[in-house]
């Protein structure tokens, strides 16, 4: 069976202070690792798909990078509005998105 | 460009009854729709992958007589909660998928349902 874990589960930065978001994956045939961001009561926001080790990319003060077996969002300086929940997925042999249970991310002027 | 739209976007039902939930790509065609329950600070998760003209296809422990899906046209899929309990109230989201290279899924803004 699938699974993507995400950790820290929330995470609270000062505006400013660097850190790095988890996710362990195992995912069968795995056909991209996908994050997304997702403000309280709306769907997800399409951010980054990495599909093999190595791969890095970036946007804005965000970064995204694949290993075999992880994948880290790096956030850099980060600001007020970067606050919300950074959700991780994982598609597989079969085409469908596994999730994590997302980080939320506080950040605090 | 990928934008896709749900309506309602929350919706309060009495027990018993029905409650449909559209979902619509607007400036592209999904060839693949997917609808998706979220719990409180739980996950997304998949309930049903549906494909224009075909029937849905349901993840195990979905009740396909409770959640009906519909998929009529590449830019149109509708889910229809039935007979709706205080259990079935949750964040209900879809995603679309345009089948080209990447298959990139874009959602919508969600529904919220709340059976009293």
């Amino acid at each position: 069976e699938d699974q993507v874990t995400q950790s820290p589960e929330a995470l609270r930065l000062q505006e400013g202070e660097s850190s790095s978001l988890n996710c362990s994956y195992t995912v069968s045939g795995l056909r991209g690792l996908f994050w997304y961001r997702q403000d309280p009561g709306k769907g997800p926001e399409f951010l980054f798909t990495l599909y093999s080790a190595g791969e890095e990319k970036e946007k804005e003060r965000l970064k995204a990078t694949l290993t075999k077996k992880e994948s880290f969002l790096h956030i850099t300086a980060p600001k007020p509005e970067d606050s919300a929940t950074y959700l991780c997925a994982g598609r597989g042999g079969y085409s469908t998105l596994t999730f994590g249970k997302g980080t939320m991310l506080l950040v605090s002027p | 460009g990928a934008v896709v739209s749900q309506h309602p976007s929350w919706v309060i039902c009495k027990s018993g009854t029905s409650v449909k939930i559209e979902c619509r790509s607007l400036d592209f065609q999904a060839t693949t729709m997917f609808w998706y329950r979220q719990f409180p600070k739980q996950s997304l998760m998949l309930m049903a992958t549906s494909n224009e003209g075909s029937k849905a296809t349901y993840e195990q422990g979905v009740e396909k007589d409770k959640f009906l899906i519909n998929h009529a046209s590449l830019t149109l899929s509708t889910l229809t909660v039935t007979s709706a309990h205080p259990e079935d109230s949750s964040f209900y989201i879809c995603s679309a998928a345009s089948g080209r290279a990447g298959n990139e899924q874009f959602f919508g803004p969600g529904t919220r349902l709340t059976v009293l």
